[in-house]
C-alpha cells in the first residue's frame, strides 16, 4: 500500500484558500486517491476522490498532477467549522482497505 | 448518500464486561466492511476485515479471540470486545463499502467510545 506524507498541522484564517498537499511517491497504476474529514469523537466523512488531474465537488477541489505522485486538497473559503483532520489516502478501491497515516490537524481562526 | 451506521455511540462499563457495537450500512449492501480503533490523538489503526458469510481476516497484533467479528448479513457486522480491560478503553470504528461500488468510497460509522473502568 502507497504510504502518504502529509504536514502534521496547518493554521488559516476564516475566508482563506486552504491547499493540503500530499505526498504518494510509490502510488500505485490501480490507486486512487481519497481524502477524508475528521472532527473529534466522529467517524471520517469521505471529502473527495480522483484519480488524475482535477475533480471538483460542492466542498473542494483535488488536483493530482500527471506523475500522481502528489495531490492537493483545496478548500476554498474556509470557515471555523473546518477545523479538522484531514486524511489523504491512497489505494486500490477493489483491493482494500484503506490505511490511515498521520494526517494533517488544519486550524482555522477568525 | 450512503450511511453507515454505528451503535452504541457510547459505553462505559466495569473490567471483564464483553461489550458488543453494532454496525449497520443503511441503504447499500455491505459486502466487506472494516474495524479501526483509534487512541486520542492518533490516526485511525485497522483491526480487521470482515467479510460476509465469513471469517474476518485480523491485522498484526489484533487478538481474534479478544475482538470477536461476526458478519452474518449484508447489512450487518458486529464487533465484540470480550472480557473488556481498561486498555481497550478507545474510539472503535467501523467502515462498509458495497456490492459493485468497488471504486467508491469507503463510508464510515460515527464510531463507538468505549470506556472500561
Amino acid at each position: 500500500l502507497a504510504k502518504t506524507t502529509q504536514p502534521i498541522s496547518m493554521d488559516s484564517y476564516e475566508g482563506q484558500e486552504v491547499n493540503i498537499t500530499c505526498s504518494h511517491n510509490n502510488i500505485a497504476t490501480n490507486d486512487y486517491i481519497t481524502w477524508y474529514q475528521q472532527f473529534p469523537s466522529q467517524g471520517p466523512r469521505f471529502i473527495i476522490q480522483g484519480y488524475k488531474t482535477k475533480v471538483t465537488n460542492e466542498v473542494a477541489s483535488l488536483f493530482i498532477p500527471a506523475d500522481r505522485k502528489s495531490s492537493t486538497l483545496s478548500l476554498p473559503r474556509v470557515s471555523l467549522s473546518d477545523t479538522a483532520v484531514y486524511y489523504c489516502l491512497v489505494g486500490d478501491p477493489r483491493n482494500t482497505p484503506l490505511v490511515f497515516g498521520k494526517g494533517t490537524r488544519l486550524s482555522v481562526i477568525a | 448518500g450512503a450511511v453507515v451506521s454505528q451503535h452504541p455511540s457510547r459505553v462505559i462499563c466495569k473490567s471483564g464486561t464483553s461489550v458488543k457495537i453494532e454496525c449497520r450500512s443503511l441503504d447499500f449492501q455491505a459486502t466487506t466492511m472494516f474495524w479501526y480503533r483509534q487512541f486520542p490523538k492518533q490516526s485511525l489503526m485497522l483491526m480487521a476485515t470482515s467479510n460476509e458469510g465469513s471469517k474476518a481476516t485480523y491485522e498484526q497484533g489484533v487478538e481474534k479471540d479478544k475482538f470477536l467479528i461476526n458478519h452474518a448479513s449484508l447489512t450487518l457486522s458486529t464487533l465484540t470486545v470480550t472480557s473488556a480491560h481498561p486498555e481497550d478503553s478507545s474510539f472503535y470504528i467501523c467502515s462498509a463499502m458495497g456490492q459493485g461500488r468497488s471504486n467508491q468510497p469507503q463510508h464510515f460509522g460515527d464510531g463507538t467510545r468505549l470506556s472500561i473502568l
